[in-house]
């Protein structure tokens, strides 16, 4: 399978525990996002790389986040000290970079965190 | 205003219909677009490009108005697993517009 691989697929945490998720992007892909989707809402944008540099991250991220990606390859998201907020799904996505006009990502099937 | 904005829906239509819907965008550079379907608790899937004025896909069609700063996305011949949620995004933007939920019905 070459698509982007998200692990795990589901994480149920008590409040106040530590969380982290990866995300595997296709291999030839030097960009990678991270976005957060709850029910009936779009998906909503948190972090993104390209290759091992985080070249954005939204103002409405919480510093209980934060996002990796030492080796410009794969990725990885902490939650610290989790809320029931945190609750959704988490998507990552990633795109190659070629040229100057943005080509489309694709996304793994997200990890959907529960915070009891 | 949003960088992205859809209207929510839902937009409920028989099959067989034919059904659009706008997104308007705030960034004139924008020169990529992409429509992607998102079904209920899975992952968004890409749907259509558009890196011109627009694009066709056999009963889908996207076309871009750069003068008014908005992309559509045409359905004809609605089917029933056409209900989905539709999301739209620049390809120079990082956020996506919140989706407009189609339901299609017998």
């Amino acid at each position: 399978d070459t698509g982007v691989s998200q692990n795990p697929r589901h994480k149920i945490t008590k409040r106040g525990q530590n969380v982290t998720f990866r995300c595997d992007p296709i291999s030839e892909h030097n960009r990678l996002y991270w976005y957060r989707q709850t029910l009936g809402q779009g998906p909503e944008f948190l972090t993104y790389f390209q290759n091992e540099a985080q070249l954005e991250k939204s103002r409405l991220l919480s510093d209980r986040f934060s996002a990796e990606r030492p080796k410009g390859s794969f990725s990885t998201l902490e939650i610290q000290r989790t809320e029931q907020g945190d609750s959704a799904m988490y998507l990552c996505a990633s795109s190659p970079k070629t040229g100057v006009i943005d080509t489309e990502a694709f996304f793994g099937q997200g990890t959907r965190l529960t915070v009891v | 205003r949003k960088e992205v904005e859809q209207d929510p829906g839902p937009f409920n239509v028989p099959e067989g219909a034919t059904v659009a819907f706008n997104c308007t965008y705030s960034n004139s550079a924008s020169q990529s677009f992409f429509w992607y379907r998102q079904d209920c608790r899975k992952e968004p899937k890409l749907l259509m490009s558009v890196y011109s004025s627009g694009n066709e896909d056999g009963r889908f069609t996207a076309q871009l108005n750069r003068a008014s700063q908005y992309i559509s996305l045409l359905i004809r011949d609605s089917k029933l697993s056409d209900s989905a949620t539709y999301l739209c995004k620049a390809g120079n933007m990082l956020t996506f517009g919140g989706g407009t939920r189609l339901m299609v019905k017998p």
